[in-house]
């Protein structure tokens, strides 16, 4: 199973609004509405940021949202902050009934 | 205070074996699948296996296929991979990580342990 792709660094100024794409294919982020996103940063666990392509858990903020279309989820971060530098990883359910992440993505707020 | 807590990792020499151990607390264990997912030095996430919260589904990645065994005891409140067969490629920093739901589809993770570290070489 490959990696789901992502583009390998996103920057934005704070109060910008970013956009960090995910893309698959019909055999994963295409056939499930299963995509789920994370933060990592150093020395810290990862952090679920987004499930089920668009849902945010109880604490994270509504800046971060979620979509998809065809073959390509996103994350997008409105009002960026300085606390929101870190990496960020989307992982997909597939058709083999396994997970696969995708390459990960640092953002920097400038 | 919901937390899982990782033990198990350490040194092993190619083709060795080693047991990883996940402890829960917190929260209603056996409501929930759960997952081990693991990230290289410098490298991304990599998802490793998920067992569903009554062990009836258990799937594992292509990597690891055939040498690693996932298995849980609800009535201890824990986790664990089997590691048998370590290659170099499988050092790495290994999650313990809890499903938001009690399948193991892999919905989204939404607690993670610390990690526990192994590292394979001679």
């Amino acid at each position: 199973q490959s990696a789901l792709t992502q583009p390998p660094s996103v920057s934005g100024s704070p109060g910008q609004s970013v956009t960090i794409s995910c893309t698959g294919t019909s055999s994963d982020v295409g056939r499930y509405d299963r995509v789920s996103w994370y933060q990592k940063t150093p020395g810290t666990a990862p952090k679920l940021m987004i499930y089920d392509v668009s849902n945010r858990p109880s604490g994270v903020p509504d800046r971060f949202s979620g979509s998809k279309s065809g073959n390509t989820a996103s994350l997008t971060i409105s009002g960026l902050q300085a606390e929101d530098e870190g990496d960020y990883y989307c992982c997909s359910h597939t058709r083999k009934s396994t997970l696969v992440f995708g390459g990960g993505t640092k953002l920097t707020v400038l | 205070e919901v937390q899982l807590v990782e033990s198990g990792g350490g040194l092993a020499q190619p083709g060795r074996s080693l047991r990883l151990s996940c402890s829960a607390s917190g929260f209603t264990f056996d409501d929930y699948g759960m997952h081990w997912v693991r990230q290289a030095p410098g490298k991304g996430l990599e998802w490793v296996s998920g067992i569903s919260w009554n062990s009836g589904n258990i799937v594992y990645a292509d990597s690891v296929k055939g040498r690693f065994t996932i298995s849980r005891d609800n009535a201890k409140n824990s986790l664990y991979l089997q590691m048998n067969s370590l290659r170099p490629e499988d050092m790495a920093l290994y999650y313990c990580v809890k499903d938001i739901h009690g399948s193991a589809a892999g919905d989204g993770f939404d607690i993670w342990g610390q990690g526990t570290l192994v590292t394979v070489s001679s």
